[in-house]
């Protein structure tokens, strides 16, 4: 089965500085994989999703993404973080078995952006 | 995009009762994902629900204890059932956007509190 792994459980960064918010994946094929965002009392956001064709995907508010087949990995990254960025974040992947498919999340990286 | 709508949007139950969740789709689509969450941590996968067949129950959850309906392609139910305070959780409606193939949306979630 596919899984996807958070390493981190919050991530802290300075207001203006990059960020990254890691993400691992274990696939057998060709990965699909997505990002959410969860801001506090919010529903799931869909942010961004690698499906094929180039490894660096941009999506929403300026994130972008980069897979890195090598070293089956998903991170997320935004150039200069915003405190609104502040959120919950999930990597997950979409596990394809016997005809159907369904949506496996990772455990979730808190981001914290500090003024 | 699709919006969901989902209903109660937080009850409080007592032990040994059984609630009822709606999620009301605005378009037809062809699977509907239920998932828990508690508050802040990562969701988890209960069941597929497609239209005209039985739900797809994911590994620890059963049939008898979240009953689920899916009368059509913009309807379902999930029934939380003989409520324990392990029950207390975030439950969350999704559905694959239409022509948006890997974009989950979610509902706002149901938040039940079982004293």
């Amino acid at each position: 089965a596919q899984s996807v792994a958070q390493p981190e459980d919050q991530v802290n960064v300075a207001e203006g500085n990059p960020l990254t918010v890691k993400c691992t994946y274990s696939v057998s094929g060709n990965p699909y994989l997505f990002w959410y965002v969860q801001y506090p009392n919010r529903g799931l956001q869909f942010l961004l999703k690698y499906i094929t064709g180039d490894n660096l995907v941009k999506g929403s508010y300026g994130f972008e993404a980069e897979f890195n087949k090598s070293q089956t990995s998903f991170h997320l990254k935004k150039p200069s973080a915003l405190v609104s960025d502040s959120a919950l974040y999930f990597c997950a992947v979409r596990d394809y078995l016997s005809g159907t498919y369904k949506y496996i999340f990772g455990t979730g990286t808190r981001l914290k952006v500090l003024a | 995009s699709a919006v969901i709508s989902q209903k109660p949007s937080r009850d409080i139950c007592q032990r040994g009762t059984s609630l009822t969740i709606q999620c009301q789709v605005d378009s037809q689509v062809t699977m509907m994902f239920w998932y828990r969450q508690q508050p802040g941590q990562s969701l988890t996968l209960i069941a597929t629900a497609n239209q005209g067949s039985e739900a797809t129950y994911e590994s620890g959850f059963v049939i008898d204890k979240f009953p689920i309906s899916r009368p059509n392609l913009t309807f379902s139910t999930l029934t939380v059932s003989n409520m324990s305070p392990e029950d207390s959780s975030i439950y969350l409606c999704s559905v694959e956007g239409q022509g948006r193939a890997g974009e989950l949306f979610f509902g706002e979630g149901s938040r039940l509190t079982v004293l």
